[in-house]
């Protein structure tokens, strides 16, 4: 699986924009980008994922470069909730019935007042 | 509430004895994960089931096994413990289309003394 590079830590104020960015300079054609996060010690939650093109769900918004070698996830109204570990995975699309998560250390994101 | 059902939540015993964790996943998704997170490893991926078959292995400690039942509820038995198996433990379960699509329990937190 690539690798993936994040930043240890960022902060964002509460309301505004919180962009997290991800490399992945390695990624091969058949891995899609997925982003996780884990809220304290709770199990992780399922953001949002993508091959190529932007996607928008109703947590957040993942912008992949055209080179797909790095994306950006966008949290577009940070709430003091959003305060998390970030997690930005690569993985195979055609992984069939068989499929792990590689957790890196993840971006630390903190939202203040 | 992802779906995931994780018992017990806490569990606290002496080293060398035998504990069992147990996951319900969610309704239909035939594949189980298990995952260790400890302070000093982060996520770590321990093995997959599928449909009661083993279907992917990571760092598992021989001294630890998982089985998914026909009703498709796993458990993960760790024995012979250590101060170094306190962790948390998450089960995760997904869908066979989208195997990276993860949803995660709430963990059992296991605590070796």
């Amino acid at each position: 699986d690539a690798k993936t590079t994040q930043p240890t830590s960022m902060d964002c104020a509460e309301g505004r924009a919180a962009n997290l960015p991800c490399n992945h300079s390695t990624i091969s054609g058949n891995e899609y980008v997925y982003w996780y996060r884990q809220i304290h010690s709770q199990g992780p939650q399922y953001i949002i994922h993508g091959l190529k093109n932007n996607e928008t769900n109703e947590m957040a918004s993942l912008i992949i470069t055209e080179d797909r070698k790095s994306s950006t996830l966008i949290l577009p109204h940070a709430t003091l909730r959003d305060t998390a570990v970030y997690y930005c995975i690569v993985s195979p699309r055609d992984t069939g019935t068989a499929s792990k998560l590689t957790f890196g250390t993840g971006t630390r994101l903190q939202v203040t007042l | 509430d992802s779906g995931v059902t994780q018992t017990p939540k806490h569990l606290i015993t002496a080293t060398g004895q035998r504990v069992t964790l147990r996951c319900s996943p969610r309704s239909g998704d035939l594949s189980v994960y298990w995952y260790q997170q400890s302070l000093d490893q982060g996520l770590q991926f321990l093995i997959q089931y599928y449909n009661g078959e083993e279907r992917a292995k990571g760092n598992i400690l021989e001294r630890f096994s998982a089985q998914q039942f026909p009703d498709l509820h796993s458990e993960l038995n760790l024995s012979s413990l250590e101060l170094g198996d306190s962790a948390l433990y998450f089960c995760a379960s997904s869908v066979e289309s989208l195997p990276s699509v993860q949803y995660f329990g709430a963990g059992t937190r296991l605590s070796v003394l």
